[in-house]
């Protein structure tokens, strides 16, 4: 149980185009979902925290324009990169926690951007 | 800031010894995470101990948390060739929602 999973593994895009990232919670309730960005042999960073139906918040330093993320059900969270340049390649991943799950954060297996 | 430092950043091990992590962080947390992570892929759970725990035992793992000196270890007994990997910690500091990760360790076990 609590399986995460995330949309696209990999992408692949054009400087200045938009890039949507899903994360779905499989079989539980995600009622906070975390997104967090990864670069190379470096740590995780804590992107934003989302609440289902709620706006998301962020972490100081994170544009809210250019990150957008949306937690429409209590399943589905998307981070949209805008505008996307390339030192928005990273690895990025998200996670979930819901009720029953005694704190603990589910990760999914990230999305590796690649902005040309 | 980053609440979690992690040492070593790196680890290198033969097969069959144990390697030791350690964690250390810088508030109070309601609970700190051990997980694991693979290159280039997503990150595993492996243990959750809470402020009022002292230690956990999962397999070959054994967590300790000491909140007085604000660490914690994470021990692997008997190590494989598969348990090469980055270890990381995160901390969810009393009153908040969210985990702030340490900086990880990489352990390469040397078959």
């Amino acid at each position: 149980g609590a399986v995460v999973s995330q949309h696209p593994s990999w992408v692949i895009c054009k400087s200045g185009t938009s890039v949507k990232i899903e994360c779905r919670s499989l079989d539980f309730q995600a009622t906070t979902m975390f997104w967090y960005r990864q670069f190379p042999k470096q740590s995780l960073m804590l992107m934003a925290t989302s609440n289902e139906g709620s706006k998301a918040t962020y972490e100081q330093g994170v544009e809210k324009d250019k990150f957008l993320i949306n937690h429409a059900s209590l399943t589905l969270s998307t981070l949209t990169v805008t505008s996307a340049h390339p030192e928005d390649s990273s690895f990025y991943i998200c996670s979930a926690t819901g009720q029953g799950l005694a704190d603990t954060q589910y990760f999914g297996p990230g999305t590796r951007l690649t902005v040309l | 800031s980053q609440q979690g430092e992690e040492d070593p950043q790196a680890l290198s091990i033969q097969e069959g010894e144990n390697a030791t992590m350690n964690c250390s962080y810088k508030t109070s947390i309601n609970n700190l995470q051990w997980y694991r992570q693979n290159s280039g892929r997503g990150l595993v759970h492996l243990i959750l101990i809470r402020s009022n725990e002292r230690e956990k035992h999962s397999g070959r793992l054994r967590v300790t948390l000491d909140t007085s000196k604000k660490s914690s270890s994470l021990l692997i007994t008997a190590s494989r060739a598969a348990d090469t990997a980055s270890y990381f910690c995160a901390v969810q500091g009393s009153g908040t929602y969210k985990y702030i990760f340490g900086t990880g360790t990489r352990l390469k076990v040397l078959a």
